[in-house]
């Protein structure tokens, strides 16, 4: 089993709509999760971390079910500009005592095309 | 702000030739990486440094050597490049209480 797992879709939706992307994570121990946006021949660039009581950022929400190890990020009215490639990303490395080593794993990516 | 700063943005090499992509970041951060980005692969971790003077392997090291050789710089070298090292790298650097990651552009490296 991969340590992160996405679907890689791709999606497609139209302007204005909902849209979901999931993601679960084999390490129970991990602490730290992140979600992350690459655009097309890019770099990998923070969208937004995910905190245990879910987080808000304008349009983006994300949440985090420890229980059932997943994250999830939800995009509202959705804009042209969203469309990119959405990677999840795990800290799997949580030393005890607080201090991380950060060795950040990545999900292979959701790819989101919103169209007129 | 420079952040990540990674050389070459593109190469191509014969297979068994040799060469080393560098990195620097300004942000004073711990911890560095250097990545690999594969259609339906996604990102693989090559090679992560946690501090000045550590390495540690990732998930796909073999073929490639590192050096951390102070706290910006973090080098990866391939030894006798294959074409199954065509690929995409990202450097990448963190600290190590914050750990979201900051990424250079990416090297596109084709090896023929």
């Amino acid at each position: 089993r991969k340590e992160v797992e996405q679907d890689p879709g791709p999606f497609n939706v139209p302007e204005g709509a909902t849209v979901a992307f999931n993601c679960t994570y084999s390490n129970s121990a991990s602490q730290s999760f992140f979600w992350y946006r690459q655009d097309c021949r890019k770099e990998p660039k923070l969208l937004m971390s995910v905190y245990s009581s879910g987080n808000e950022d304008g349009r983006f929400t994300a949440q985090l079910n420890r229980a059932s190890q997943y994250i999830s990020l939800l995009i509202r009215d959705s804009k042209l500009s969203d469309s990119a490639t959405y990677l999840c990303v795990v800290n799997p490395d949580e030393r005890a005592g607080g201090t991380s080593y950060g060795k950040l794993t990545f999900g292979q990516g959701t790819i989101l095309t919103v169209h007129p | 702000n420079a952040g990540v700063t990674q050389t070459p943005k593109f190469q191509v090499l014969k297979t068994g030739q040799s060469m080393t992509l560098q990195c620097a970041q300004d942000m004073n951060h711990n911890s560095m990486y250097w990545y690999r980005q594969d259609p339906g692969m996604g990102l693989r971790l090559i090679y992560y440094s946690a501090s000045e003077g550590t390495t540690d392997k990732g998930e796909v090291p073999n073929g490639y050597n590192v050096s951390r050789l102070n706290k910006r710089e973090f080098s990866l070298r391939l030894e006798s490049a294959a074409p199954s090292q065509t690929s995409v790298y990202f450097c990448a650097s963190s600290s190590n209480r914050n750990t979201e990651a900051f990424f250079g552009q990416g090297t596109r490296l084709t090896v023929v």
